[in-house]
Order: structure tokens, then C-alpha cells, then sequence
């Protein structure tokens, strides 16, 4: 039983530039969270994705974008990078109502020069 | 402006020992409450939760007590053995179900 993955495990970028990470949830559930870890800090909840659909949104700018796709994969898109952007991008899987306890994945460390 | 803090950045503990983890809160809406634990290199893994409706949850060598009048929960491992090492997050949740993370305490359990 396959559980969260994330791809990919590391990634460099330079300012100004978009990224995309990328998430399969554990085999069976249909809600994806993305989050934001940066160094010292606890994960700070970016959105969460349900049925295809946004249902929840942290406080992040609309530089942050994601998709969810029918088999409950999801995208995290970041354009217009910033230095302040560096950090461990973790997804975070759920089944529905359960949404309470997630499964994370290992995260994409994202550096941003 | 933290909505949960966990106050100790770090706890070192012989094995065997009795690890107490504190947590405090200050949104009395949260109602569902929860502790994760992160290895290096790893994602956070769910450990134990509680409802506000209750005051003690218990799972094997984990008890999560939970003081609303003092909004203060903590986390007890007993015995604590050296793989428990580890950063330990407390999470609150609201009813729209969004969790709110702490700064994480590490445990260190020494042989």
C-alpha cells in the first residue's frame, strides 16, 4: 500500500521563476493539503483540494496555485518565485470527513537563489 | 501572532523516563486537537489526537490530556524509549477543519 509521494525530493530555482510540485495521495483517499515548512517552523497550511476543487485556503498570495486531477493527484504551482519561498513543501493526504489525521509525504525541499 | 505554542524548542529525557510534552493554545474555538511526530527527512506522522469533549486519550505508551479551562494540552510518552526521538508538533483544529501547527518540540531519549 503505496502512501504519499512527492516529487520532486529536492529543487533549485532562481527568483522569478514558477515551479511545479507534484503529489499521488495514499491509495484511497481523495483529499490533498499542501503546506509550507520553513526552517524552525511548524507547517504552515497553504490550501487543500477535494472533488477537483479548492476548499481551503491558508494565507498565501495567489502566486500559490494547485490543481487536483481525477485519480486525486495534485499540482502545487508557484510562479513568480522569492527568495522567502525557500522551504519544505510537504502533502498532506486525507479521506473526506477523516480530514482531521493526514498522511504526509516527504516532502519537495524547494531553494530559491 | 502564535495561535499554538509549544514553549520548549527542545526536551532531553533518559530511557525509560516519563517525556512530557507541553502545548498551549489560545483559540478557544479549536475542538479537535492532535500531536504529530517528524523524523528527519520525513513527513510529519499522525501519533495521537483528542477531542475537546474529553479530557485524556490514551493509545499504548502515548496519553494526550487536555485542560480547556487552562487551554493546555499535553503529550506523556511513558516509557520513553530512545526511538521516540524525534520533533514533536502539536496541531489544533478548528470545525472548518484547517490545522494549526506549533513550532515543534525535539525529544531527544538517551540509552
Amino acid at each position: 500500500d503505496a502512501g504519499v509521494t512527492q516529487s520532486p525530493t529536492h529543487l533549485i530555482k532562481t527568483r522569478g521563476q514558477q515551479v511545479t510540485l507534484r503529489c499521488s495521495p495514499k491509495s484511497g483517499h481523495d483529499t490533498v493539503s499542501w503546506y509550507q515548512q520553513a526552517l524552525g517552523q511548524g507547517p504552515q497550511f497553504i490550501f487543500q483540494y477535494y472533488e477537483e476543487e479548492e476548499r481551503q485556503r491558508g494565507n498565501f498570495p495567489d502566486r500559490f496555485s494547485g490543481h487536483q486531477f481525477p485519480n486525486y493527484s495534485s499540482e502545487l504551482n508557484v510562479n513568480a518565485l522569492l527568495l522567502g519561498d525557500s522551504a519544505l513543501y510537504l502533502c498532506a493526504s486525507s479521506l473526506g470527513d477523516r480530514s482531521y489525521e493526514q498522511y504526509f509525504g516527504p516532502g519537495t525541499r524547494l531553494t530559491v537563489t | 501572532d502564535q495561535q499554538v505554542k509549544q514553549n520548549s524548542p527542545s526536551l532531553s529525557v533518559q530511557e525509560g523516563r516519563i517525556s512530557i510534552l507541553n502545548c498551549d493554545y489560545t483559540n478557544s474555538m479549536f475542538d479537535y486537537f492532535l500531536w504529530y511526530k517528524k523524523y528527519p527527512a520525513e513527513g510529519p506522522t499522525f501519533l495521537i489526537s483528542i477531542s475537546s469533549i474529553k479530557d485524556k486519550n490514551e493509545d499504548g505508551r502515548f496519553t494526550v490530556f487536555l485542560n480547556k479551562s487552562a487551554k493546555h494540552l499535553s503529550l506523556h510518552i511513558v516509557p520513553s524509549q530512545p526511538g521516540d526521538s524525534a520533533v514533536y508538533f502539536c496541531v489544533n483544529a478548528g470545525n472548518n477543519r484547517k490545522l494549526i501547527w506549533g513550532l515543534g518540540t525535539s525529544l531527544a531519549v538517551n540509552p
